[in-house]
Formats: C-alpha cells, sequence, structure tokens
C-alpha cells in the first residue's frame, strides 16, 4: 500500500464548478506539499502546510493531521486550472536528517469549458 | 529572473552511452534534488545535496552519479548500468537544507529517452 494515497486518479469537470482532490497519507508528517504540474511537464508548488487551511486565490488546501487527510479545492474552476495536482508528505521525526519527501501518483484534472 | 534551468528539454540516447543532464539555479539555495517520473508513479528521488561538495543517495541512486562542485549546478548522469533510463527527470531546489521544510522550486523537467 503507499504511502500517500490520492482521489480521484482522474477528474473531469465543467467550468466553473467546485473542485475537491483528496490526499491520505499513512505516516506521521511535519508537512505536507501541494504541486501543480502542467501538460510540459514543469512543477510548481502551490502550498505547503502542516495544519489548518491555506487558501491563495480560487485555491484552499486544508488538512486534517488526526485523520491524516489532505483536500485541495479549486472553486470556480477555468480549463486552465487543467493539470497534475500533486500530493507530497515529510514524515516528521526524520530530525537532521533529509526526510525525503513521500509523493503521491497524482490526480489528472480536465476542465471543460 | 530567479530560477532553475534544465537543459535539454528533450534527449535521446543510445542503449550503452552515459548522458548528463544539467541543471542550474540562480535561487543561492542550498539544497538541490534529482526526481525521476514514469507513467502511472509519484516522483521518486534520485540524489540530492544539502551543500556544495556533498551529495546523498536517493530511494532508486543505483545506476546514476552526480556532482555539487558550484552552490548553482548540480548535473545527473545517467551511466549505462542504468537499467531503465527512459523517463521524465525533474530537478528541484531549496533554501532549506531539510526536504519538505521549505518550499521546493522545479525546473521544466528534461524528458530522456533511450533507444
Amino acid at each position: 500500500k503507499n504511502e500517500v494515497e490520492q482521489s480521484p486518479q482522474n477528474l473531469t469537470a465543467q467550468e466553473g464548478e467546485f473542485i475537491t482532490i483528496n490526499c491520505s497519507y499513512s505516516v506521521g508528517i511535519s508537512a505536507l506539499h501541494w504541486l501543480q504540474q502542467h501538460p510540459g511537464g514543469g512543477i510548481v508548488s502551490l502550498f505547503m502546510l502542516s495544519s489548518g487551511k491555506k487558501k491563495h486565490g480560487r485555491l484552499i488546501a486544508t488538512i486534517n493531521i488526526q485523520e491524516k487527510h489532505s483536500s485541495l479545492h479549486i472553486t470556480a474552476s477555468h480549463p486552465r486550472d487543467s493539470a497534475v495536482y500533486i500530493c507530497a508528505v515529510r514524515r516528521s521525526g526524520d530530525g537532521g536528517s533529509q526526510g525525503n519527501l513521500i509523493f503521491g501518483k497524482g490526480t489528472k484534472l480536465s476542465v471543460k469549458p | 529572473d530567479g530560477g532553475i534551468t534544465q537543459s535539454p528539454k528533450y534527449l535521446f540516447r543510445k542503449e550503452g552511452q552515459n548522458v548528463t543532464l544539467s541543471c542550474e539555479q540562480n535561487l543561492n539555495h542550498d539544497a538541490m534534488y534529482w526526481y525521476r517520473q514514469d507513467p502511472g508513479q509519484g516522483l521518486r528521488l534520485i540524489y540530492y545535496s544539502q551543500i556544495v561538495n556533498d551529495f546523498q543517495k536517493g530511494d532508486i541512486a543505483e545506476g546514476y552519479s552526480v556532482s555539487r562542485e558550484k552552490k548553482e549546478s548540480f548535473p545527473l548522469t545517467v551511466t549505462s548500468a542504468q537499467k531503465n533510463p527512459t523517463a521524465f527527470y525533474l530537478c528541484a531546489s531549496s533554501i532549506g537544507r531539510l526536504a519538505g521544510v521549505s518550499e521546493q522550486y522545479f525546473g521544466p523537467g528534461t524528458r530522456l529517452t533511450v533507444t
């Protein structure tokens, strides 16, 4: 079983819809990242969070540490939001070591006009 | 403009040849990383470097080598010992030396095809 699971794997939405992408993890973490990968391959960091909620424009990321779950929400979705969204976590307790990130497989989002 | 550059974007090689992928950053970041991405899989860490002249193996280092002679540069060599080298390779950097503690900035990637 993967330590980081994302759902759904693929998501198609109509422009304007509210979108939710989920990330569940099975390890203790010190931080969780949401990343966006566009069709060309480049990756952009959207959020890094360890508790609560963060908002940037139409994007909202929440995390529930007790339930080991995070969600990425997109309000008023637009075709330009079409991308692969990746969840990654850093294990807690890695202390002074590198503490590698563990990546989910990604959720491919397609927003139709 | 600060950022990470990787070159080339597409690279083709014959089996048995070593190939070096370039990664340069002008963000003054201490840490740099190389990831590999295969279809249907999450990114996997190949090598990382927290400081000049030092680097550590990641989860899938076999068949790869790196150097970190300058803060700005972290080239990755895919050797002929790598069994399945065809993949998309991403370089990243972060201001902090601990992965995940600070935001990672990614390059545009290099798609390597070995035939």
